[in-house]
């Protein structure tokens, strides 16, 4: 069974601060997706990741894809009270029309 | 309407009750899926269908049935549930390709409470 863990599981930290989120996984996976949720909605798509040590930049936040494609980082810079919610990663194995969600970071950015 | 709607937002029944979930996309996807969503659980696919045709049940019990009529609605028949089955059902439709299955977008949800 592939699972995609998250760390931290939860994170409260003052307005300006930086943090990073981790997404890991013994699986290799062909593509991987961040989404955010925020309260009373689905998730929403931020990035999508597919070549090992690929790195994209979003604003102030900043993902990388791990060069053995079973891991993935997101970083916020400056964060602000706007990037409040749950961010999920979400990993594709390729062949079947499904991708295995990890176990959520609920952030909570303090004004 | 735009997106990926579900109704009802919210749903309250007893064990022997029968209800339905219903989504509906209007983003001309092919794939459509059902997400359970409850606490302390990561997001659970449950069922896939691809142009109308169901692609994957990931163990899903039986007093879950879907239903998908065409390529744009979705339906989750519920039938004599259990109170773990509380959580917040999610619909989703991607546009899916050889390649991957895109991206997913995702429906408020149906917040389900069974008494």
């Amino acid at each position: 069974t592939q699972l995609l863990e998250q760390s931290p599981q939860f994170l409260s930290i003052q307005e300006g601060e930086n943090l990073t989120v981790y997404c890991n996984s013994s699986s290799v996976f062909s593509s991987l997706q961040w989404y955010r949720q925020e309260p009373g909605e689905g998730p929403v798509l931020l990035v999508t990741v597919v070549t090992g040590g690929e790195v994209k930049k979003l604003k102030r936040l900043t993902f990388q894809f791990g060069d053995a494609r079973k891991d993935s980082s997101l970083h916020i810079t400056a964060a602000q009270p706007g990037d409040t919610g749950l961010y999920l990663c979400a990993g594709w194995s390729g062949g079947t029309y499904k991708y295995i969600f990890g176990t959520g970071t609920r952030l909570k950015v303090l004004a | 309407e735009t997106g990926v709607t579900q109704t009802p937002r919210h749903l309250v029944m007893g064990m022997t009750n029968k209800k339905s979930l219903k989504c509906e996309q209007h983003l001309g996807h092919n794939a459509m899926y059902w997400y359970k969503q409850s606490a302390k659980k990561p997001l659970e696919l449950m069922f896939v269908y691809n142009f109308k045709e169901q692609t994957e049940n990931n163990s899903v019990p039986s007093r879950f049935s879907p239903e998908c009529p065409n390529s744009s609605h979705l339906f989750l028949h519920l039938h004599t549930l259990q109170p773990e089955d509380s959580a917040l059902y999610l619909c989703a439709s991607s546009q899916a390709s050889g390649a991957d299955t895109g991206e997913l977008f995702f429906g408020e949800g149906s917040r389900l409470t069974v008494l």
